[in-house]
C-alpha cells in the first residue's frame, strides 16, 4: 500500500464548478499536509499548508484535514480556466521532517 | 528575487554519459531535495541534504550522486549506471530539515532526455 493515495484523475470541469480534490494516507503519524499546484513543464507551487485537522481558508481554496480519517482534501470554488493544472497533495511529520511524501497528482481541466 | 534556480531547462544525455544538473537557492534555506517527477507517478525522492557536507539518500537514489559544498548549491549527477533516466528532475528547498517548518519551495525543474 501507497503511503498516500491520490486519484490521478483526469478531472473535467465547466468553469464556476465547484472542485474537490483528496488524498488518504496510511500513517497516522504525518502531521503536516500540504497542497501544490503544478502547471505543465513547471515546478510545483505550494498552495496550502496545515498542520492540523479541520479547514484552512484562502481565497477561493479550502483545505481540510481529517486526521481520523486519514483523509485529506482540497476544494476550489468558482473554479477559473487558470486553474488548469495537476494538483499534488504532500505529507510531512512522524520521523520524517521535511522529507515530503506526495500523491500522484491529479489533472485537473476547467473548460470555459 | 529570491528562490531556486535549476539550470538547464532541457538536457539531452548519451547513453553511458554522466551528466550534472544545478540547483541554487539564495532563500538561506540548510535544506535541500532532489526529486524525479515521471508521468502518473507523483515526485520521488532522489537525495536529501540537512547540511552543508552531508546528504542522504532517498528513496530512489540509485544511479545518482550529490554533493552539498555550499549552503546555496545542491548538484545532481546521473550517472550511467541510472537504467532509465529520462524524466523530469526538481530540486527543492526548506528552511530546515528538522523543524516543523515542512514547506518545501520548488524550482523550475530540468527535463533530461536519453538519446
Amino acid at each position: 500500500q501507497k503511503e498516500v493515495e491520490q486519484d490521478p484523475g483526469p478531472l473535467s470541469v465547466p468553469e464556476g464548478a465547484i472542485v474537490s480534490l483528496n488524498c488518504t494516507y496510511s500513517n497516522s503519524a504525518f502531521q503536516y499536509f500540504m497542497w501544490y499546484r503544478q502547471y505543465s513543464r513547471k515546478g510545483p507551487e505550494l498552495l496550502m499548508y496545515t498542520y492540523s485537522s479541520g479547514n484552512k481558508e484562502d481565497g477561493r481554496f479550502t483545505a481540510q484535514v481529517d486526521k481520523s480519517s486519514k483523509y485529506i482534501s482540497l476544494f476550489i470554488r468558482d473554479s477559473q480556466p487558470s486553474d488548469s493544472a495537476t494538483y499534488l497533495c504532500a505529507i510531512a511529520g512522524g520521523t520524517s521532517y521535511g522529507k515530503l511524501t506526495f500523491g500522484q497528482g491529479t489533472i485537473l481541466t476547467v473548460h470555459p | 528575487d529570491g528562490g531556486i534556480t535549476q539550470s538547464p531547462k532541457y538536457l539531452f544525455r548519451k547513453e553511458g554519459q554522466n551528466v550534472t544538473l544545478s540547483c541554487e537557492q539564495n532563500l538561506n534555506h540548510d535544506a535541500m531535495y532532489w526529486y524525479r517527477q515521471d508521468p502518473g507517478q507523483g515526485l520521488r525522492l532522489i537525495y536529501y541534504s540537512q547540511i552543508v557536507n552531508d546528504f542522504q539518500k532517498g528513496d530512489i537514489a540509485e544511479g545518482y550522486s550529490v554533493s552539498r559544498e555550499k549552503k546555496e548549491s545542491f548538484p545532481l549527477t546521473v550517472t550511467s549506471a541510472q537504467k532509465n533516466p529520462t524524466a523530469f528532475y526538481l530540486c527543492a528547498s526548506s528552511i530546515d530539515h528538522a523543524r516543523k517548518n515542512t514547506e518545501a519551495f520548488f524550482g523550475q525543474g530540468t527535463r533530461l532526455t536519453v538519446v
